[in-house]
């Protein structure tokens, strides 16, 4: 399966806190993204970072993506209340560019 | 800033029945796509659309679904008899040409 595992299922941390969530993978990809979902609401996109990279950075979020082991991070620093939401890794194999989404974490930030 | 819409926001039906889910694609895009999210589990991939046609589709886009651009702004799901497990969020996207995918804010599908 190209789907996206992500762990923890679920976190819960203090305003001003980071936030890391992990993402892995089963098979080549040809880049992975991070979308962010609020409750009941639809998919935003967040980062996408390509095969041949290894890191990214986007304002308060920074993305690893480690090939060799298919797996991928997420780092919130300085977390807010507004970061509540459910963050998905989502992979892409092919031209068409359709998504692979694991189950996501869930992170709720504590003011 | 251009946004992908769906309609309606809910839909409720009685098993057997068709249901349409109606999308507005951001209006230059080129990509059209459809997934499903089932409460509590994992965003699905439904069905890729490309020049008038069905690029890729999942095992579970089977013969009860269809898609159609019917005109240039609308994209929309049909599925012609309902299950009650097709009830889930369904989610409209599309694309340019790059890998990013805009998402509508999605269709809630009950049915009962």
């Amino acid at each position: 399966s190209q789907q996206g595992e992500e762990d923890p299922q679920a976190l819960s941390i203090q305003e001003g806190e980071n936030a890391t969530m992990n993402c892995s993978y089963k098979t080549s990809i040809n880049n992975l993204q991070w979308y962010r979902q609020n409750s009941g609401r639809g998919l935003v996109h967040l980062i996408l970072i390509r095969s041949n990279e290894r890191e990214k950075h986007s304002g308060r979020l920074r993305v690893t993506l480690d090939t060799s082991k298919k797996s991928s991070s997420l780092l919130i620093t300085a977390s807010r209340a507004a970061d509540t939401a459910s963050y998905f890794c989502a992979t892409v194999r092919s031209n068409d560019y359709k998504l692979s989404f694991g189950a996501g974490t869930t992170v709720t930030v504590r003011a | 800033e251009p946004e992908v819409t769906q309609t309606p926001s809910h839909q409720v039906t009685q098993m057997g029945q068709e249901v349409i889910l109606r999308c507005v694609p951001i209006s230059n895009h080129l990509y059209f796509y459809w997934y499903r999210q089932i409460l509590g589990q994992k965003v699905e991939f439904l069905v890729s659309f490309y020049n008038n046609e069905i690029s890729e589709k999942s095992e579970i886009f089977d013969d009860q679904f269809s898609v159609e651009r019917p005109d240039g702004s609308n994209f929309t799901l049909k599925i012609r008899s309902t299950k009650l497990e097709d009830s889930a969020m369904y989610f409209c996207a599309s694309r340019l040409q790059g890998p990013v995918q805009y998402f509508g804010p999605g269709t809630r599908l009950t049915v009962t």
